[in-house]
């Protein structure tokens, strides 16, 4: 059974650094195909894509957000993990960390999400 | 950048079809997924690859795409299928691209 929990801190100040950690499970980041990414939704709005890493390590990012993203993945503890730098009230939001085979297959799998919200 | 668009809101009678619209530029030569969000839950994957069905997913959702449009299908629609819908490509560029979503109302 594949799972994908995010944790982090719910709260950070604008211009702050936040950093966000998916563990998976049921699968492996360096032997199976897979894809992991991460999705944004603000409150009471849409999803919205931010990066991804794939199994050979390759990674993209969302283009209007690449200056501020970092993607990487640690396998020796399942993790895959985001930096977003200066973050602002506008980044506030529930943050998932998502799986699918390749970067172009649909998210089949996906953590419960964490809130985060930016104070100023 | 590749942009995708969706009705904000649809709504439908109790055993009736329900029609989801996910509107793009040639959208009928990208795979198109939909994905289904209930409230305070993290979204489904309903129909993937414009017409593909995940195990689990009741056969009454389907999905077509074709031209500038795709459309997810919602046969007999039910109190439960009540929910925000999002339709998904992947662009060129390397961005995701998520359409702003759709409210479904079960009148």
């Amino acid at each position: 059974q594949v799972t994908l929990k995010e944790s982090g801190p719910s709260q950070v100040k604008s211009t702050q650094t936040l950093t966000l950690t998916c563990t998976v499970s049921g699968f492996s980041l360096t032997r199976d195909a897979a894809c992991v990414s991460w999705v944004r939704q603000p409150p009471g709005k849409g999803l919205e894509w931010l990066a991804l890493i794939e199994r050979d390590d390759v990674k993209k990012y969302r283009t209007s957000l690449r200056t501020r993203l970092t993607i990487s993945k640690d396998t020796s503890k399942s993790q895959v993990v985001l930096t977003v730098t200066n973050m602002n009230p506008g980044d506030t939001g529930t943050y998932y960390c998502v799986r699918g085979d390749t970067r172009f297959s649909a998210y089949d799998s996906w953590g419960q999400g964490l809130l985060v919200t930016v104070s100023s | 950048s590749y942009v995708l668009t969706q009705p904000p809101s649809v709504s439908v009678p109790p055993g009736q079809t329900a029609r989801i619209t996910c509107g793009g530029k040639n959208i009928g030569s990208r795979n198109v997924h939909w994905y289904q969000q209930k409230p305070g839950q993290a979204p489904v994957v309903v129909v993937h690859d414009d017409s593909d069905r995940p195990s689990g997913i009741p056969e009454r959702f389907s999905g077509s795409n074709s031209g500038d449009t795709a459309t997810l299908t919602i046969s007999r629609v039910e109190a439960g299928d009540e929910a925000d819908y999002y339709c998904q490509v992947w662009d060129i560029s390397g961005d995701q691209v998520f359409g702003g979503g759709t409210k479904l109302t079960v009148l």
